[in-house]
């Protein structure tokens, strides 16, 4: 039973691209994030999610927008796709005073 | 939240303790210790947390000083698949968002 499940796991797509990375959690949590791991491996958090209040982290370009359709999914979208986005992006989620679970990645590359 | 110190890289042999030291010297009366790893092309994991009172689980043991300026977990006994980037936190236990702020951990290599 997988807890955090990311879709698609690789994406490749050309700079200028609109892209989607859509997030799943069957935990019942009620926080949803996103983490960006570059190419030097730094882990750093973009989003956070919790009961319709989105906490952005102030480096994060606006080009990149969270929506959650629900309390299970946290999407997140991309526009104009620049090369320094590549990276992987973890979704992740928890409830309070609980530990966070992260999803599997997904390998964003951009040409 | 508080900062963390953890030493780059360690080998560990298999079957013996791996011994992950942190530093949390600024750390605040309300901030948990946390530890996390990521295993090669995979998520992070939740491994243990505490606060002042050492802890243990099926995963690892952490062991906390009585000042509760460093901290060490212990994974008893290692093996390959323990092989991974260990990530020492520290932050409040609060209610809402849980955001974690990653340093760069330190990579434990376990070999046969």
């Amino acid at each position: 039973d997988t807890a955090v499940s990311q879709t698609p796991k690789y994406l490749v797509t050309q700079m200028g691209n609109d892209k989607s990375i859509k997030c799943e959690q069957n935990l019942g949590h009620d926080t949803m994030y996103w983490y960006k791991q570059d190419s030097k491996k730094f882990l750093k958090i973009m989003f956070s999610y919790n009961n319709k209040e989105l906490i952005i982290n102030e480096t994060v370009p606006n080009r990149f927008s969270p929506k959650s359709p629900d309390k299970a999914h946290l999407n997140l979208h991309i526009n104009s796709l620049e090369l320094g986005d590549s990276a992987v992006y973890f979704c992740a989620s928890s409830q309070a005073g609980t530990s966070t679970y992260f999803g599997p990645g997904t390998r964003l590359t951009v040409t | 939240d508080a900062k963390t110190t953890q030493p780059t890289s360690m080998d560990c042999a298999e079957g013996r303790a791996a011994n992950l030291p942190c530093n949390h010297s600024t750390i605040s009366g309300n901030e948990y210790v946390y530890w996390y790893r990521q295993i090669h092309s995979q998520g992070p994991q939740y491994i243990i947390h505490g606060l002042k009172n050492n802890e243990t689980n099926e995963m690892a043991s952490l062991i906390i000083t009585e000042d509760r300026k460093s901290s060490t977990l212990i994974l008893p006994h290692a093996t390959l698949r323990d092989t991974a980037v260990y990530y020492c936190i520290v932050r409040p236990l609060q209610t809402g968002a849980n955001n974690l702020f990653f340093g760069t951990g330190t990579r434990l290599t376990v070999i046969p």
